[in-house]
């Protein structure tokens, strides 16, 4: 158990629905970051936030926002959804800024129909 | 920029036999180098991270990786596989002067047959 945890683990939802994924990060740690692994695209980053700040983004597309809250954990909000947007979503933690060691969730199974 | 390449989509091994997987990178100064595991249905998980020192790094479950500047590579390693080890590798790398974020390879999958 990494001690990341994500809910929910699967959710199905139709095309132009919106979803809120959740992120409760290891006790402790600052940094969250949010993953889109898909099998056509490998794991992707989408966006790091650091003590409730957004500190780096990747490839996130403008459908896509996310948060830290005072309490640390995080959500990424899908809207728009298509169905290239299944995918599993992955939400990682570390201590630090700087990711030298980050600790994963299992992930939230996104399939839109 | 910095950039990883797993050249093997999967890699097959024998229980019992040692296993290597590799990675090169690409990066603009000093790497800082890390290899994760995923299992089916699971996150991924931290194996080892080379970030200076020497250049044999050993991790968890006794996989080690060798550090290569000369060849630009950071190849995974274990001696002796089980069919345990059978999940999905992920090489990624971070430029020391540049991006807090490291960027993943594609995967390889480590399938040992028994």
């Amino acid at each position: 158990d990494s001690g990341v945890t994500q809910t929910p683990k699967h959710l199905i939802t139709a095309t132009g629905q919106r979803v809120t994924l959740r992120c409760s990060p290891r006790s402790g740690d600052l940094s969250v970051y949010w993953y889109q692994q898909s099998l056509d695209q490998g794991l992707q980053f989408l966006i790091q936030y650091y003590n409730g700040e957004e500190r780096a983004k990747g490839n996130i597309l403008e459908r896509f926002s996310a948060q830290q809250f005072p309490d640390l954990h995080s959500e990424l909000n899908l809207s728009s959804l298509e169905l290239g947007d299944s995918a599993l979503y992955f939400c990682a933690s570390s201590v630090a800024r700087e990711n030298t060691e980050a600790f994963f969730g299992q992930g939230t199974r996104l399939t839109v129909v | 920029a910095q950039s990883v390449a797993q050249p093997e989509d999967q890699v097959n091994v024998a229980e019992g036999n040692p296993l290597t997987v590799k990675c090169t990178y690409s990066v603009s100064g000093n790497p800082y180098l890390f290899w994760y595991v995923q299992y089916p249905n699971r996150g991924l998980q931290f194996l080892l991270k080379y970030i200076t020192g020497d250049n044999l790094v050993k991790g968890s479950y006794g996989f080690e990786a060798e550090f290569n500047k000369s060849q630009t590579s950071f190849h995974l390693k274990k001696p002796s596989a089980l069919v345990s080890d059978s999940a999905l590798y992920f090489c990624a790398v971070r430029d020391i002067e540049g991006s807090y974020i490291p960027t993943f390879g594609r995967g390889t999958s480590l399938i040992v047959h028994p």
